[in-house]
C-alpha cells in the first residue's frame, strides 16, 4: 500500500524557517516524481515544487522561488521542502503528492501538515 | 502561465441528481487534465486523468470528458458520499494550476 507521511509542519514567525518531511513507503520512492502541493485555509489548492526521482530537475511556483528548497533522499525514501523568509501568506497545509509514472497528474497524497506563520 | 476556470463555484444537488462541472483552460491543453475529490481535512483523491480516464477504485457514476479547452465532469447519479469539493487540474505544462473548486452540497 502506497503511503506519504508529511511530517514537520508548525507555528514559526513571519521571516523564519521551516522544514517539511515526506516519508513515502510502499512503492519504489526512486522512480517517481515527486511534489509539494499547499492548501490555504478555506483556499483551493496551489502546485509548490516538483523534482524528478534523480533530483536533476527541479521547478518552484513562482510564489516560493528563492525561498524554499525542494530535495529528496532516495536511500531514505524521503522528501523534503526547505522553507525560509516564510510569510503570512505561506499558511497553509502543505501536501506531498507523487506524480503518476509518465504523466503529471498526482495519484498519491499524504495527509498534510499545517504550516502556520503568524507572530 | 495556463489558467483554469471551474464552473460553477457552488452546486446543490439532491442525491440521486446527475451533476456536470465544468474546467476551462486559458489556453489548449489536448487532453492533459485531471480532477480530484476532496472531502474537509483531507487530501484530495484523484478520480480521472488524462481527461476521461477513471482511476482504478473510482466508481463509474464518475466520469470525464472534453479536450483543448473545454472539460466537464459528470456524476451520474449522486450519492451521499459524494458531497465534496471537486478540483480540476491542467497536467501540460508546469506550472501545474488548479481550477479554484466547486463545492456539490445537499440541496
Amino acid at each position: 500500500e502506497v503511503q506519504l507521511v508529511e511530517s514537520g509542519g508548525g507555528l514559526v514567525q513571519p521571516g523564519g524557517s521551516l522544514r517539511l518531511s515526506c516519508a513515502a513507503s510502499g512503492f519504489t520512492f526512486s522512480s517517481y516524481s515527486m511534489n509539494w502541493v499547499r492548501q490555504a485555509p478555506g483556499k483551493g489548492l496551489e502546485w509548490v515544487s516538483y523534482i524528478v526521482p534523480s533530483s536533476s530537475t527541479i521547478y518552484y511556483a513562482d510564489s516560493v522561488k528563492g525561498r524554499f528548497t525542494i530535495s529528496r533522499d532516495n536511500a531514505k525514501n524521503s522528501l523534503y521542502l526547505q522553507m525560509n523568509s516564510l510569510r503570512a501568506e505561506d499558511t497553509a497545509v502543505y501536501y506531498c503528492a507523487r506524480e503518476a509514472w509518465a504523466a503529471a497528474y498526482f495519484d498519491y497524497w499524504g495527509q498534510g501538515t499545517l504550516v502556520t506563520v503568524s507572530s | 502561465d495556463i489558467q483554469m476556470t471551474q464552473s460553477p463555484s457552488t452546486l446543490s444537488a439532491s442525491v440521486g441528481d446527475g451533476v456536470t462541472i465544468t474546467c476551462r483552460a486559458s489556453q489548449s491543453i489536448s487532453s492533459w487534465l485531471a480532477w480530484y475529490q476532496q472531502k474537509p481535512g483531507k487530501a484530495p483523491k484523484l478520480l480521472i486523468y488524462k481527461a476521461s480516464s477513471l482511476e482504478s477504485g473510482v466508481p463509474s457514476r464518475f466520469s470525464g470528458s472534453g479536450s483543448g479547452t473545454e472539460f466537464t465532469l459528470t456524476i451520474s447519479s449522486l450519492q451521499p458520499d459524494d458531497f465534496a469539493t471537486y478540483y480540476c487540474q491542467q497536467c501540460n505544462s508546469y506550472p501545474w494550476t488548479f481550477g479554484q473548486g466547486t463545492k456539490v452540497e445537499i440541496k
